[in-house]
């Protein structure tokens, strides 16, 4: 199957610090990707949908301005934590969907972002 | 009601035995259904996709009732590396988003 990469896997910071995520399909091209993040014990909820080229989606309750999302090639997007608190803490996963036909394409997840925020 | 609601767990079963799961969705609009599994700290990765006819892969069994909006996935000779967690998942691709809805997950634990 394809290959997503995220860096870094693991991060601490201190509270007030921005911090930015990778995720990188690594043998594919991917035109839309997505940000998740899984609390403990919870379900993966989607944060935004990140089109190359345009503006990330963000779903309700999830702060444009405080997750900043950029896709600027068919290969990569970033997901900027600012202004980090320790309630950010958590498990931020990213999927890249294969661009082609409209028959559904199999989404691909990256290891994801262990962020810890003291 | 949540959009993808899972068994509780979590299910603790002997090597061998036949386990199932149960998840039922709340968006009659959705159009496709997969089963996930999520190691521990890890990404999900997919396990199935389940289809309307139901579907087999080995050991595995999924099954979809669109009346009843319900999922199933059977799971025969269960192994140690088993144990993990199962999410059931849903895609509304009525939207076109392509958007995928996670259910809380169930936790199996296959004992020797």
């Amino acid at each position: 199957g394809a290959v997503v990469s995220q860096h870094p896997s693991w991060v601490i910071c201190k509270s007030g610090t921005s911090v930015k995520i990778e995720c990188r399909s690594l043998d594919f091209q991917a035109t839309t990707m997505f940000w998740y993040r899984q609390f403990p014990k919870q379900s993966l909820m989607l944060m935004a949908t990140s089109n190359e080229g345009s503006k990330a989606t963000y779903e309700q309750g999830v702060e444009k301005d405080k997750f900043l999302i950029n896709h600027a090639s068919l290969t990569l997007s970033t997901l900027t934590v600012t202004s980090a608190h320790p309630e950010d803490s958590s498990f931020y996963i990213c999927s890249a969907r294969t661009s082609g036909s409209d028959s559904y394409n199999e989404q691909f997840f990256g290891p994801g972002t262990r962020l810890t925020v003291l | 009601r949540k959009e993808v609601e899972q068994d509780p767990g979590p299910f603790n079963v002997p090597e061998g035995a036949t386990v199932a799961f149960n998840c039922t969705y709340s968006n009659s609009a959705s159009q496709s259904f997969f089963w996930y599994r999520q190691d521990c700290r890890k990404e999900p990765k997919l396990l199935m996709s389940v289809y309307s006819s139901g579907n087999e892969d080995g050991r595995f069994t999924a099954q979809l009732n669109r009346a009843s909006q319900y999922i199933s996935l059977l799971i025969r000779d269960s192994k140690l590396s088993d144990s993990a967690t199962y999410l059931c998942v849903v895609e509304p691709r009525g939207a076109g988003s392509y958007q995928l809805t996670f259910g809380k997950g169930t936790k199996l634990s296959v004992i020797p």
